[in-house]
């Protein structure tokens, strides 16, 4: 009864590969996103969606792609696969857009390591 | 530069002792602040949120402040103990835009 899933957990690949992180939230949650937490920990968001539909994109290379095929899936697609890469991605999701601040639960998060 | 500063950026404490950490930040309009407790390998579960009116609330040994006016917030844990090692962030989110900042966090340390 897992609220937001990731997959996979760990991930080690290449430079110049093409990977994606898959996420999965049964909250009934209309809100999701993509963080990336570097290693000072700072998370910094990348992606929100909601209803689907793209309405958070922070200065991200166009090498990261979200996708959301229906509200409770945002998947993460990465081309291109760069050493600055590797980092933890957290997905997370929260009831609504709005109010500002929703409670935003978080996905165990995905580590990323490109060689 | 951030518009969520916390301090300090790491702290050791005994179990049993008590510690607070902080957060200010510049962001305006002051929607709402959270705290979130980050545990090694797990992603942050949220701990309080204080809104612009609420100048205290707790959640078990978890205390929170807000003072909006000089727009510090404060997190004091009572009685530490060794599961309150973990990272915790503050959130703050702005009046009517989607956007949150984040701070970088503090990193607490319960030792035995």
């Amino acid at each position: 009864d897992t609220a937001v899933s990731q997959t996979p957990k760990y991930l080690v690949t290449q430079m110049g590969n093409d990977k994606s992180i898959k996420c999965e939230q049964n909250l009934g949650h209309d809100t999701m996103y993509w963080y990336k937490q570097d290693s000072k920990k700072f998370l910094k968001i990348m992606f929100s969606y909601n209803n689907k539909e793209l309405i958070i994109n922070e200065t991200v290379p166009n090498r990261f792609s979200p996708k959301s095929p229906d509200k409770a899936h945002l998947n993460l697609h990465i081309n291109s696969l760069e050493l600055g890469d590797s980092a933890v991605y957290f997905c997370a999701s929260s009831q609504s857009i709005s109010p500002p601040g929703d409670e935003q639960f978080f996905g165990p998060g995905t580590r990323l390591t490109v060689l | 530069k951030n518009q969520v500063e916390q301090s300090p950026q790491s702290l050791i404490i005994l179990e049993g002792k008590n510690c607070t950490l902080q957060c200010n930040y510049t962001v305006s309009p002051f929607s709402n602040l959270r705290w979130y407790k980050q545990d090694t390998g797990r992603g942050p579960v949220s701990l309080t949120i204080m809104t612009f009116s609420e100048n205290t609330k707790s959640n078990g040994r978890y205390t929170a402040t807000l003072d909006a006016d000089t727009k510090q917030s404060s997190l004091h844990i009572t009685a530490s103990q060794l599961s309150d090692s973990a990272s915790y962030i503050c959130v703050v989110s702005v009046g009517d835009d989607y956007k949150l900042s984040f701070g970088a966090g503090t990193t607490v340390t319960v030792r035995a």
